[in-house]
């Protein structure tokens, strides 16, 4: 079983500020990552380290944690924001990696 | 650019083994760790190894240790992953990923387009 946690599905209505969240003891010494995941396609990192964006990732993405909590907000949702949505983050441990099970997103 | 291209999957019965090739290009591969990374369908992604650049650390889920060995040939920029043992469970799209670390986080900021293994008599 993963030790992150994630709401299975979220929804939000077009051009509206959607959060998604990933809940793990990991988070209280790790920054997570986000990635974006659309139907046969590979994953795509959105978030990283304390907030940062890889080149090409629209600014309305963004990522916070606060003690156990990590989130990813879209700010002004588009309908190609449409996806699933995962976190990673080292595990306790450190040495180990782990992801969230995942949150479907859908743009109304 | 930048990209990673994975081979070698294939249908194999349960107790087979299986070897997958991740071919790198356009960056200087023995920078950087690497991993695989699977996703069974209709499921989330697993995490399932890495490697360092030089090939000295190397780390394991627990769902394939004993199992399954991560290497890497810089010199040819490859990156393997030699399966045994396989079980139903191990049918999924197996991924190669760039990973970008620091003792802060570890993400993956490169992916390959996958190979599909799945695992059935």
């Amino acid at each position: 079983s993963s030790e992150l946690t994630q709401d299975p599905a979220v929804s939000v209505a077009l051009g509206q500020t959607v959060r998604i969240t990933c809940q793990g003891d990991s988070f209280r010494n790790y920054y997570p990552s986000w990635y974006q995941q659309k139907p046969g396609q590979a994953p795509l990192l959105v978030i990283y380290g304390n907030n940062a964006r890889p080149s090409g990732i629209p600014n309305r993405f963004s990522g916070s944690s606060s003690g156990n909590t990590a989130s990813l907000t879209i700010t002004g949702a588009q309908a190609e924001d449409e996806a699933d949505y995962y976190c990673n983050s080292r595990d306790s441990s450190g040495n180990l990696v782990v992801f969230g099970e995942g949150t479907k997103l859908t743009v109304l | 650019q930048v990209q990673l291209v994975e081979s070698g999957g294939d249908l194999v019965k349960p107790g087979g083994s299986l070897s997958l090739s991740c071919a790198a290009s356009e960056f200087n591969f023995n920078d950087f760790y690497m991993s695989w990374i699977r996703q069974a369908p209709g499921k989330g992604l697993e995490w399932i190894s890495y490697i360092s650049g030089s090939g000295h650390a190397i780390y394991y889920a627990d769902s394939v240790k004993g199992r399954f060995t991560i290497s890497r040939d810089n010199a040819k920029n490859s990156l393997y992953l030699q399966m045994n043992y396989l079980r139903a469970d191990d049918t999924a799209m197996y991924y190669c990923a760039r990973s970008a670390t620091s003792y802060y986080y570890y993400a993956f900021d490169v992916w390959g387009q996958g190979t599909t293994v799945t695992v059935s008599s």
